[in-house]
């Protein structure tokens, strides 16, 4: 049964470009959530989504970042117009409809030059 | 929310037992305590999870004393794969916003 996987693993985007980052959640889980991390910080919660809705953006920027978790297909989470502070590791977890035991993915590490 | 307050870092020889203690004084009737582990470039891996007095799993043990105002987590006979950061979480049942403080940086030495 695989886990969560996320790619890609590391990108590496000029300050203005596009980042997305696809998520794949487990087997049997409909439950998608986005996290951010910052060196030397624990992770925030970005967005939680289930299939096509999402359920809370609250710890997401209002600009320039969004998420969608469409019927077929991997989770996305898109930052437009990429700024050097956006450099962080993001994570995406899934779950049953347990909500607070969430399995989390290796990450994307990305970089903003 | 409850507040989580738990050791920066911790060192540990191979072959001892590690616990690592978590204190939240402020914890609601409703909240459960949770506990993941981080590998370095990794996501965090949840341990286990309880409310009161102990559970065990075939990973670590979870204390829980009756006031519920800390929680020990035990790690037997750590190995040198056992270095990784430990998050202490509370949180509501049914609570989808976890919140991670700085955690418990364990580095185990040979």
């Amino acid at each position: 049964n695989a886990g969560v996987m996320q790619n890609p693993r590391h990108l590496v985007r000029r300050r203005g470009q596009e980042a997305r980052l696809r998520c794949s959640p487990m087997k049997g889980h409909s439950h998608v959530y986005w996290y951010r991390q910052l060196p030397e910080e624990g992770l925030k919660f970005m967005v939680y989504l289930q299939k096509e809705n999402i359920i809370d953006e609250s710890g997401m920027p209002k600009e320039r970042f969004s998420a969608e978790f469409p019927k077929e297909g991997p989770s996305i989470l898109r930052i437009q117009q990429v700024v050097r502070g956006d450099s962080a590791a993001y994570f995406c977890a899934s779950s049953t409809r347990d909500v607070n035991i969430q399995y989390f993915g290796a990450g994307t590490r990305l970089s903003v030059l | 929310l409850a507040k989580t307050t738990q050791p920066i870092s911790m060192d540990s020889y191979e072959g001892q037992e590690v616990n690592i203690t978590c204190s939240h004084n402020n914890i609601a009737t409703n909240d459960y305590i949770t506990w993941y582990q981080q590998f370095p470039s990794q996501g965090p891996r949840f341990i286990i999870q309880g409310y009161k007095t102990k559970v065990t799993n075939e990973v670590a043990s979870l204390f829980i004393p009756a006031d519920r105002k800390s929680s020990t987590l035990s790690l037997p006979r750590v190995s040198l794969s056992d270095t990784a950061v430990y998050y202490c979480l509370v949180g509501e049942a049914g609570s989808y916003q976890l919140t991670f403080g700085k955690g418990t940086k364990l580095s185990v030495i040979p």
